[in-house]
């Protein structure tokens, strides 16, 4: 099975701050991969698909690249919405398909 | 507008059975391409993908749960039904049902708001 290993496990960072989280697979994914965010509480939300498109809706300060193995969110401008936690998603050995650990951002 | 809402026991005894439904709308499960799929998340804990059901009525598992699960649809009424057995307290989680709108890019794009399952006796 495809394993999805993210870092940093948990980050603090500030308003205005840009932050990157990793995701790196187990073994090649071409670029199937999605990243999502999930606020305490709630659902998941979709942001990026296919590493580096853009869900409709999604603000423009987010952006994700990679392909085969290493992966990654960017978030240019935090914004005190995005204090949440990020999952990534490997679909290319669908149906079998994998999330990464989550990481969490905090408040600094 | 695409909804998915789960229902289900909130409270289940250990080696009981599980049954959760998911009903939704603003789609349809007979479009080629689609599928519903369920996923889980223990309290403080990551996502776990659970099973899908496409528009095929084919049926995928996870390769570590695949002896305890069974997903089913009913095309007509909208919903697609999970049951686990053998429920075990490890086994609390809210569990979410998913859209995934195929063609390729097999990612959910749709999620219902989570239905919380406690396994205690």
């Amino acid at each position: 099975a495809i394993q999805l290993t993210q870092s940093p496990s948990s980050l603090s960072a500030s308003v205005g701050d840009r932050v990157t989280i990793t995701c790196r697979a187990s073994q090649g994914i071409s670029s199937a991969l999605a990243w999502y965010q999930q606020k305490p509480g709630k659902a998941p939300k979709l942001l990026i698909y296919d590493a580096s498109s853009l869900e409709s809706g999604v603000p423009s300060r987010f952006s994700g690249s990679g392909s085969g193995t290493d992966f990654t969110l960017t978030i240019s401008s935090l914004q005190p919405e995005d204090f949440a936690t990020y999952y990534c998603q490997q679909f290319n050995s669908y149906p079998q398909i994998t999330f990464g650990q989550g990481t969490r951002l905090e408040i600094k | 507008q695409v909804t998915l809402r789960e229902s289900g026991p909130a409270l289940v005894k250990p080696t009981q059975t599980l049954t959760l439904t998911c009903t939704f709308s603003g789609f349809s499960l007979s479009t080629s391409g689609m599928c519903v799929s369920w996923v889980r998340q223990p309290p403080g804990k990551a996502l776990e993908w659970l099973a899908l059901i496409d528009w095929d009525d084919d049926k995928y598992y996870s390769t570590s749960l695949k002896t305890r699960l069974t997903i089913s649809k009913d095309t007509s009424k909208n919903q697609v039904v999970l049951t686990m057995t053998n429920m075990d307290p490890v086994d609390t989680a809210t569990y979410y049902c998913a859209r995934i709108n195929g063609g390729g890019s097999y990612l959910f794009d749709y999620w219902g708001q989570g239905t919380l399952v406690t396994v205690s006796s």
